[in-house]
């Protein structure tokens, strides 16, 4: 099955800086990529995804690049606010009503 | 439009006690998915249903766990009996076939 792999784990920037989270993805049959933003006691919630006939799609402050021949993907943040603290997911699913497969998870804390 | 609605939210029970999810999906969304996420993971998929049959169990341990799908909208999982290792959050999601998955706010499971 697939394999979703996240670094880093933990990433703590200034308030302003820009923040970037990268995946790799073992399945190559995958071509949907979603982000998850989770707070504390809540679920996940999508802020962004890349589908494999893009490269780059990008959403305000948020962009996601996506590398299908060396397999991995990345969620860029610019201009971090203290509200974007949390832990975010990258995921990775071959489409349709397939399964998502997710990463271990990036906690990012904002500095203000 | 309503979300991902789920219940309780949060129970403690004693080991080989059992406990039950309840689910129920955004409008209109036929596919329905129960995730477990342990304390520091990404979500795993137990089970996914699309309308009321099972689409994808493979990760369901099904000597203790159970769900079902009646009329193919809510849902529920059923753990029994409970196990320590159990501890975890229960996500449901729900998506169009293709389109973006969407979770619920959680259930989240202490077995002491």
């Amino acid at each position: 099955g697939e394999n979703v792999e996240q670094h880093p784990s933990t990433l703590s920037v200034q308030e302003g800086d820009s923040a970037v989270i990268k995946c790799t993805y073992s399945d190559s049959a995958s071509n949907y990529f979603p982000w998850y933003k989770q707070e504390l006691g809540k679920g996940p919630q999508l802020i962004i995804d890349i589908r494999s006939n893009v490269g780059e799609k990008k959403d305000q402050r948020i962009a996601v690049t996506l590398n299908k021949t060396a397999k991995h993907f990345s969620l860029h943040i610019t201009e971090t606010q203290p509200e974007d603290s949390a832990v975010y997911f990258c995921a990775a699913s071959r489409g349709g009503a397939n399964n998502l497969f997710f990463g271990t998870g990036t906690r990012l804390t904002v500095i203000p | 439009e309503a979300g991902v609605a789920q219940s309780p939210r949060y129970k403690i029970i004693e080991k080989r006690q059992s406990v039950a999810f309840w689910c129920n999906p955004i409008s209109g969304h036929a596919t329905l998915y129960w995730y477990q996420q342990i304390l520091g993971q990404g979500p795993k998929l137990l089970i996914q249903f699309q309308n009321n049959g099972v689409v994808d169990d493979s990760q369901l341990p099904k000597d203790r766990f159970s769900a079902e799908r009646l009329k193919g909208v809510d849902s529920t999982l059923k753990i029994q009996p409970a196990k320590l290792e159990d501890s975890a959050v229960y996500l449901c999601a729900s998506s169009t076939p293709g389109n973006t998955i969407y979770f619920g706010e959680g259930s989240w499971l202490t077995v002491v």
